[in-house]
């Protein structure tokens, strides 16, 4: 089956603690991101990555590393968590030519 | 920029009434289009898109959308609500091409609630 995967789904941490989110597509996309959601503010876009070893910043990176070293993986760092990174994580795809994203199950994080 | 506005974060209908969820949307060039649903504790899913052509789109769960380039606008349509239509639902736009024109610009999102 054709899907995005994220991991952990729930994660409730401290401040200061570093911590990873997974992301994983088997469709072998190019083109994958990170977005954050927080109520009121719709989906907002932290990094993405048009190919291995190739990430940009999007609208939100502050607080945020990424890397690219395989075609399928994308994870999210947060190498100092603070409160205000406490939101709702997807990790997307995109299938080349369709402009159309597939969307991870997502991952609430909570930061103390 | 890109950027979107969703008229209204809550709409509230009847089941079996219409139901309208209005965007609008800021582009530099002509858009893509999109609208995703978010039902409780979900991911998010695609109801439908405009890339070109007909400008009339038709998606899943009997939903559809126009897209009026005079007006700047994709609003969502379904002609009868019902009690599982409830969720979030967000326009989105993109710029047509490849690489950092995949980036989605969402809207703040519009929470439907039908009532029996």
């Amino acid at each position: 089956e054709a899907q995005v995967t994220q991991n952990p789904r729930y994660l409730i941490t401290v401040t200061g603690k570093k911590l990873t989110v997974t992301c994983s597509q088997n469709m072998n996309h190019e083109y994958m991101s990170w977005y954050r959601q927080d109520p009121g503010l719709g989906l907002r876009q932290i990094y993405y990555s048009m190919n291995v070893e190739v990430t940009d910043k999007g609208d939100v990176p502050e607080g945020y590393k990424v890397s690219r070293k395989e075609k399928r993986n994308f994870p999210l760092i947060l190498e100092s968590p603070s409160p205000n990174q406490t939101s709702l994580y997807f990790c997307a795809s995109v299938k080349q030519g369709s402009n159309e994203q597939y969307f991870g199950p997502g991952t609430r994080l909570t930061v103390t | 920029a890109q950027s979107v506005t969703q008229l209204g974060s809550h709409v509230s209908v009847s089941e079996g009434a219409l139901v309208l969820l209005r965007c609008n949307y800021s582009s530099s060039v002509p858009p893509y289009l999109f609208w995703y649903v978010q039902y409780p504790n979900q991911g998010l899913q695609l109801l439908l898109k405009y890339t070109t052509g007909a400008t009339l789109v038709k998606g899943i769960n009997g939903f559809e959308a126009e897209f009026k380039k005079s007006e700047t606008s994709f609003h969502l349509t379904k002609p009868s609500a019902h009690m599982s239509d409830a969720a979030e639902y967000f326009c989105a736009v993109s710029r047509p091409g490849g690489g950092s024109n995949y980036k989605l610009t969402f809207g703040k999102g519009t929470l439907l609630t039908v009532n029996p």
